[in-house]
């Protein structure tokens, strides 16, 4: 059984960077994408970008390019999604999801718990 | 960029109600398109991919229809579990995106 588990809540300063991890266990890491989808307060869902670990090539949402990163670690099976430039807008829950296709960016069939972050000063 | 609409935002049905939720793509998606079900404080749950095909447990009440440009999420007999919001997502050439969303209320 595929699980997902992200690193715990945070607070950030405006202007400041935040690094979300995801751990996968429960099944290969290098041939699954990895995508990340965050939700602001009372709001849907929004695409930040994917990556599939043995192409290492990340994708990423024309609105988060330039601020966003996302890397995976093959020897610890982990994901990282890291934010600059933070402002308050980007108070949310992060999730990472898993697709289960070997090689696919198509959906999100397992999902970690989340990661509130809040930006404040 | 692809863009999704979705509709209703929200609805109330009576239990046991057949439940309906279109998704419109502004371009031709095929049948890249897959629906989910979030209840609050909980992270999203695949339920249809592929704009019909059933995951592995969900439940038979669910089901998805369309192709092209126009999709349908039904649920035939709404029960009191399925209070959520649901959202479709499409994928084209490696980009995702969501549909606003759809919150769903028993009457």
């Amino acid at each position: 059984q595929v699980q997902l588990v992200q690193s715990g809540a945070e607070v950030k300063k405006p202007g400041s960077s935040v690094k979300v991890s995801c751990t996968a266990s429960g099944g290969a890491f290098s041939s699954y994408a990895i995508i990340w989808v965050r939700q602001a307060p009372g709001q849907g869902l929004q695409w930040m970008g994917g990556i599939i670990p043995m192409f290492a090539t990340p994708v990423y949402a024309q609105e988060f390019q330039g601020r966003v990163t996302i890397t995976t670690d093959e020897s610890t099976s982990t994901a990282y999604m890291e934010l600059s430039s933070l402002t308050s807008n980007d108070t949310a829950v992060y999730y990472c999801g898993r697709d289960k296709v070997w090689g696919a960016t198509t959906r999100l069939d397992y999902w970690g718990q989340g990661t509130l972050v809040t930006v404040s000063s | 960029d692809i863009q999704m609409t979705q509709s209703p935002s929200y609805l109330s049905a009576s239990v046991g109600d057949r439940v309906n939720i279109t998704c419109q793509a502004n371009q031709y998606i095929s049948n890249y398109l897959n629906w989910y079900q979030q209840k609050p404080g909980k992270a999203p749950k695949l339920l249809i991919s592929d704009a019909s095909n059933l995951e592995t447990g969900v439940p038979s009440r669910f089901s998805g229809s369309g192709s092209g440009t126009d999709f349908t999420f039904t649920i035939s007999s709404l029960q009191p579990e399925d209070i959520a919001t649901y959202y479709c997502q499409q994928y084209d050439n490696v980009q995702f995106t969501f549909g606003p969303g759809t919150k769903v209320d028993i009457k």
